[in-house]
């Protein structure tokens, strides 16, 4: 089991409409969670930190962690051409301070 | 502020040949990381720093050495360059293991 997973996609959705993307992770003493958004040939971009269980909200973003189901989302509403892009969910490991990233999810937002 | 700077931006090998990846920082963060992507496959750890003078491996740490040099740099070393090890590699850094990381712009090699 990969220690951090996502579908990799990709997720089509129309422009205006929410677009809902699911992370899992395996190690239950993950303390740290991160949403980074990376567009093709560029660097990774942090867009959301979540810590804490429930949500939080920034902007057309909102993050939502359950640590007891170990999973982790993000919600982005309108979603605009400009989102297209893959989002890549990182976990940091309580114990060794790894940062561990799953496969990424391809959101595609069309017109 | 220059924050993460890796060098070189493009890179072909020979397969055999050896050459070392730079990445220095200037956020006085205390972790590095080395990554490689491959299509599909997300970001993959090869070696992390959680801070100067420690180095410990990730998932796919074969045919990778690392140095952290000092608190600014750690540098990402291939001995004898492989097929199977060309990829994109990005160097991140983290004011510690709980914080942000900001990325490096990217190193795209390429093993002949």
């Amino acid at each position: 089991q990969k220690e951090v997973e996502q579908n990799s996609g990709p997720l089509s959705v129309p422009e205006g409409a929410i677009a809902s993307l699911n992370c899992t992770y395996s190690d239950r003493v993950s303390q740290s969670f991160f949403w980074y958004r990376q567009y093709s040939g560029k660097s990774p971009e942090l867009i959301m930190s979540i810590y804490s269980n429930g949500d939080k909200e920034d902007g057309r973003f909102t993050a939502q962690l359950n640590k007891a189901s170990q999973y982790v989302s993000l919600l982005i509403r309108d979603s605009q051409p400009s989102d297209s892009a893959t989002y890549l969910c990182a976990v940091t490991s309580g114990n060794t301070g790894k940062l561990i990233f799953g496969q990424g999810t391809t959101l595609q937002v069309k017109p | 502020n220059a924050g993460v700077t890796q060098t070189p931006k493009f890179q072909v090998l020979k397969t055999g040949q050896s050459m070392t990846l730079q990445c220095a920082q200037d956020m006085n963060h205390n972790s590095m990381y080395w990554y490689r992507q491959d299509p599909g496959m997300g970001l993959r750890l090869i070696y992390y720093s959680a801070s100067e003078g420690t180095t410990d491996k990730g998932e796919v740490p074969n045919g990778y050495n690392v140095s952290r040099l000092n608190k600014r740099e750690f540098s990402l070393r291939l001995e004898s360059a492989a097929p199977s090890q060309t990829s994109v590699y990005f160097c991140a850094s983290t004011l510690q293991g709980r914080t942000e990381a900001f990325f490096g712009q990217g190193t795209r090699l390429t093993v002949v």
